[in-house]
């Protein structure tokens, strides 16, 4: 069975750095096709896809938040890492990260996905 | 960038199919993949692949893709299918995932 959580502040302040640590179980992170995304969601809005590393630690990120994203694993511990720089107001979401696991690298679906973790930017 | 169009919402009558729609340039070239999102849970994947369902997703749900439309189908609707629908691709020209703006699926 397949697990994912997310953790991290639930409060952050402007300008301040996001540093979320997704911790899963049930799969390795040095399989071949195995991924770990983040997706956000602003409360009452759309998902918003974050950015993706690949077992072999090549990584994806959102073109309009590139500058501003740091995806890491660490498979010995089954941890992924976010980090966002600059928080802003705007980024008040509900943060999860999910699994991918598909050798085609043209399609990437999440399946299972972790309960989410809801972080607040305010001052 | 590539963007997706769903429907803000569709309404159904129990019993009876609801259709949920994802538009996007040659969407038929992608593979289209969906995820059900109830009121305060994490989204789940009900479709992938265009018309694959997971273990334990009911035969109920099918999808479609051709041209630039893909469509969602739950048939027989029951009261428990109401949530919000995503559609979702990975555009390779830009190497991103992309959803869609999501459905709200009311059941009448």
């Amino acid at each position: 069975q397949i697990t994912l959580k997310e953790s991290g502040p639930t409060l952050v302040k402007p300008t301040q750095t996001l540093t979320l640590t997704c911790t899963f179980s049930g799969f390795s992170l040095s399989t071949s096709g195995v991924g770990v995304g983040w997706i956000r969601q602003p409360p009452g809005k759309a998902l918003e896809w974050l950015a993706l590393i690949y077992w072999n630690d090549d990584k994806r990120y959102s073109p309009s938040l590139k500058s501003r994203l740091t995806i890491t694993k660490d498979t010995s511990k089954n941890q992924v890492v976010l980090t966002m720089t600059n928080m802003d107001p705007v980024d008040t979401a509900t943060y999860y990260c999910a699994h991918r696991d598909d050798l085609n690298p043209d399609s990437c679906w999440f399946d299972p996905w972790g309960q989410g973790t809801l972080v607040t930017v305010s001052s | 960038s590539y963007v997706l169009t769903q429907p803000p919402s569709v309404s159904v009558a129990p019993g009876k199919t609801a259709r949920i729609t994802c538009g996007g340039n040659n969407i038929g070239s992608k593979s289209v993949h969906w995820y059900q999102q109830k009121p305060g849970q994490a989204p789940v994947l009900v479709i992938y692949y265009d018309s694959d369902r997971p273990s334990g997703i009911p035969e109920r749900f099918s999808g479609s893709n051709s041209g630039n439309t893909a469509t969602l189908t739950i048939s027989r609707v029951e009261a428990g299918d109401e949530a919000d629908y995503y559609c979702q691709v990975w555009d390779s020209s830009s190497d991103q995932g992309v959803f869609g703006g999501g459905t709200k699926l009311t059941v009448l």
